[in-house]
């Protein structure tokens, strides 16, 4: 699976948009951009997965960019409880028996 | 809608003694199970996956086993406790279409 690159932290206003970036320079063809998020002491939960169209879903939207070596994710009205640890995972879209490779993320604080 | 339960949610067992974790998945048939672990601070470790009953496949060696005797019951087990075993332990479960991995709310072990 090709590496991405994550800032390790950012802060946010409530209310207004989150973009977290992601840079995934070496990503193959067949390799999808992932993206799940973990709240402190939670399990990690999906957000959204893209390959080259943007894509968007209740929680957040995915722009990717044309020669798709780097992403935003968009939380468009960022709350107090969107803090956690968000992670960009690039792989191919059938994960069958291996497992999800999480980095070390970035971590997003929504602030009052 | 597909639904996965973990339990309990925290738990305190001494060193040497048994262990005894479980997860199910329900509105699904035939997932793909995970157990995974994350020690503090880090990424997650997967341990063991399996794609039907009776089958297991393990990562990593270690003092932990699995089980899955039914379809969507996956079970995380040991026979003694060391305390290097000590994390939060996540289940996680694919579907017919195999690209999105869900966790649960994981269980967190400490083993003193």
């Amino acid at each position: 699976d090709a590496k991405t690159t994550q800032p390790p932290s950012m802060d946010c206003a409530e209310g207004r948009a989150a973009n977290l970036p992601c840079n995934h320079s070496t990503i193959s063809g067949n390799e999808y951009v992932y993206w799940y998020r973990q709240i402190h002491s939670q399990g990690p939960q999906y957000i959204i997965h893209g390959l080259k169209n943007n894509e968007t879903n209740e929680m957040a939207s995915l722009i990717i960019t044309e020669d798709r070596k780097s992403s935003t994710l968009i939380l468009p009205h960022a709350t107090l409880r969107d803090t956690a640890v968000y992670y960009c995972i690039v792989r191919v879209v059938y994960i069958g028996n291996t497992p999800l490779v999480f980095g070390k993320g970035t971590r997003l604080s929504v602030i009052a | 809608s597909q639904t996965i339960h973990q339990w309990p949610a925290t738990l305190v067992q001494p060193v040497g003694s048994p262990l005894s974790l479980e997860c199910t998945v329900e509105g699904t048939s035939n997932p793909n199970l995970y157990w995974y672990r994350q020690a503090a601070g880090r990424g997650l470790q997967l341990l063991f996956y399996s794609v039907g009953i009776g089958q297991i496949s393990s990562e990593v060696p270690q003092n932990l086993s699995a089980s899955r005797p039914q379809d969507r019951q996956f079970i995380l087990s040991s026979k003694k406790l060391l305390l290097s075993d000590s994390g939060f332990y996540l289940c996680a479960w694919t579907g017919t279409g195999k690209n999105i991995q869900y966790f649960g709310a994981g269980t967190r072990l400490s083993v003193l």
